[in-house]
């Protein structure tokens, strides 16, 4: 199984800040990798797939990056319902795996 | 519009059988596939299997292999998650989501989750 990285596992910021989440691949899965959203209680949001293509009707605050086996996703300017959860997640071979979550809370 | 609408909460015991379906509309079901993903209370998500509703080929990941069962009715549009005999380790929240057969991409649209207890 690919196993999927992120780090840090939480993060504290600021409201406007720009903060960055790396997600590390244990080997190549090319661009298949995507982001997810996940607010408490609630239903996970496709935020980014293929690295870096935004998923229908997300802002462009949000941005991803990467090749290979390391890749980021940058939040810009946050804004209070950005603290969420995020996870990356690849799907270049079965069984597609999630890395562990990254908490991302209000300083 | 898309929307994947999921069966309501579940109580069960130990022990017991359970089926929750994961209902597609606003696409056509049959030429998308629908993932399971579990998140356990508290965790991150596990991702359980994909199902192509429009030839039920379906691949599971080797942590949930004969532990539960998926299966697809592309008539309805529906999708299951089956399990056979429950244990308290189910208890789970239990979404699914779809995923256009494309390569590139990942799992766009998600259902609201069906909420799974398993306690005596």
């Amino acid at each position: 199984d690919i196993q999927m990285t992120q780090s840090p596992s939480s993060l504290s910021a600021s409201v406007g800040d720009r903060v960055t989440i790396t997600c590390r691949a244990s080997q190549g899965i090319s661009n298949q990798l995507g982001w997810f959203q996940q607010k408490p209680g609630k239903a996970p949001k496709s935020l980014i797939y293929a690295t870096s293509t935004l998923q229908s009707g997300v802002p462009s605050k949000f941005s991803g990056s990467g090749s290979g086996t390391d890749f980021t996703l940058t939040i810009t300017s946050l804004q209070p319902e950005d603290f969420a959860t995020y996870y990356c997640q690849q799907y270049n071979s079965y069984p597609y795996t999630f890395g562990q979550g990254t908490k991302l809370e209000i300083k | 519009e898309v929307q994947l609408v999921q069966s309501g909460a579940e109580v069960k015991k130990p022990g017991e059988s359970l089926k929750i379906s994961c209902k597609g509309s606003g696409y056509s079901f049959a030429t998308y596939w629908i993932v399971w993903v579990r998140q356990m209370p508290g965790k991150g998500m596990e991702w359980m299997g994909i199902i192509q509703p429009g030839d039920s080929d379906t691949r599971y990941s080797p942590s949930f292999q004969g532990q539960v069962s998926m299966s697809a009715d592309k008539s309805i549009n529906t999708a299951y998650l089956q399990w056979n005999s429950l244990k308290a380790s189910d208890t789970a929240m239990y979404y699914c989501a779809r995923k256009p057969a494309s390569r590139e991409a990942s799992f766009d649209y998600w259902g609201q989750g069906t909420l799974v207890t398993v306690s005596s």
